[in-house]
């Protein structure tokens, strides 16, 4: 089975602040990486698909990078909707999948 | 547009047999690459996903559900069942099915809203 290690568990930070979250994989994953952001009570919601390919209608201040095992999505510029909790997601092995822990992103 | 929704019982009891539809529109189920799987997430806790039923009707499970679970589809109705044998309250969570799509790496494009049960006597 393929580990993932989200980095940090939880950060605060303020608006506008530039925020990196990273994922680490225990395999060589190409870049078979995605990234979703989860608010309470919701559904997650794809942000960023293999590794760095922005989904459709989501803000540019979110980017992806990374290849093999380390990854790393980004919000430059935070702004208050960009608050919930943050997960990665490896597809390598579809069509079994695996999640990261989590990273919970609260605005200061 | 592509639309998913779940649907089944709030509450079921340990050792039961749950049960959880998950009913798809704006698209066919048989459509190539296109997958339908389902996840979970505990109360407070992380999303951990369960099963996967591809457009070729090929069917993958979590070894975290030692075998307990059975996704089927039925295309003619737009639906995925999963089936989760002898549950426990460690079953109970809030389930979520999601399609994955035509995007370079099958990523989870559309989620439906997720179904909360829980396990209790």
């Amino acid at each position: 089975d393929i580990q993932m290690t989200q980095s940090p568990s939880s950060l605060g930070a303020s608006l506008g602040d530039r925020v990196t979250i990273t994922c680490r994989t225990s395999h060589d994953i190409s870049t078979f990486l995605h990234w979703y952001q989860q608010k309470p009570g919701k559904a997650p919601k794809l942000l960023i698909y293999a590794a760095s390919h922005l989904q459709s209608g989501v803000p540019s201040r979110f980017s992806g990078s990374g290849s093999g095992t380390d990854f790393t999505l980004t919000i430059a510029g935070l702004q208050p909707e960009d608050f919930g909790t943050y997960y990665c997601q490896q597809s390598y092995t579809s069509p079994q999948f695996t999640f990261g822990q989590g990273t919970r992103l609260d605005i200061k | 547009q592509v639309t998913l929704k779940e649907s089944g019982p709030v509450q079921v009891k340990p050792a039961e047999t749950l049960t959880l539809t998950c009913a798809v529109s704006g698209y066919s189920l048989s459509s190539p690459r296109v997958g339908v799987s389902w996840t979970r997430q505990p109360p407070g806790k992380a999303l951990e996903w369960l099963a996967h039923v591809s457009s070729r009707d090929e069917k993958s499970y979590s070894t975290s559900l030692e075998g307990r679970a059975t996704i089927s589809k039925d295309t003619s109705k737009g639906q995925v069942v999963l089936t989760l044998a002898n549950v426990d309250p460690a079953d109970t969570g809030t389930y979520f099915c999601a399609r994955s799509g035509l995007d370079l790496g099958q990523p989870f494009d559309y989620w439906g809203q997720g179904a909360l049960v829980t396990v209790s006597s």
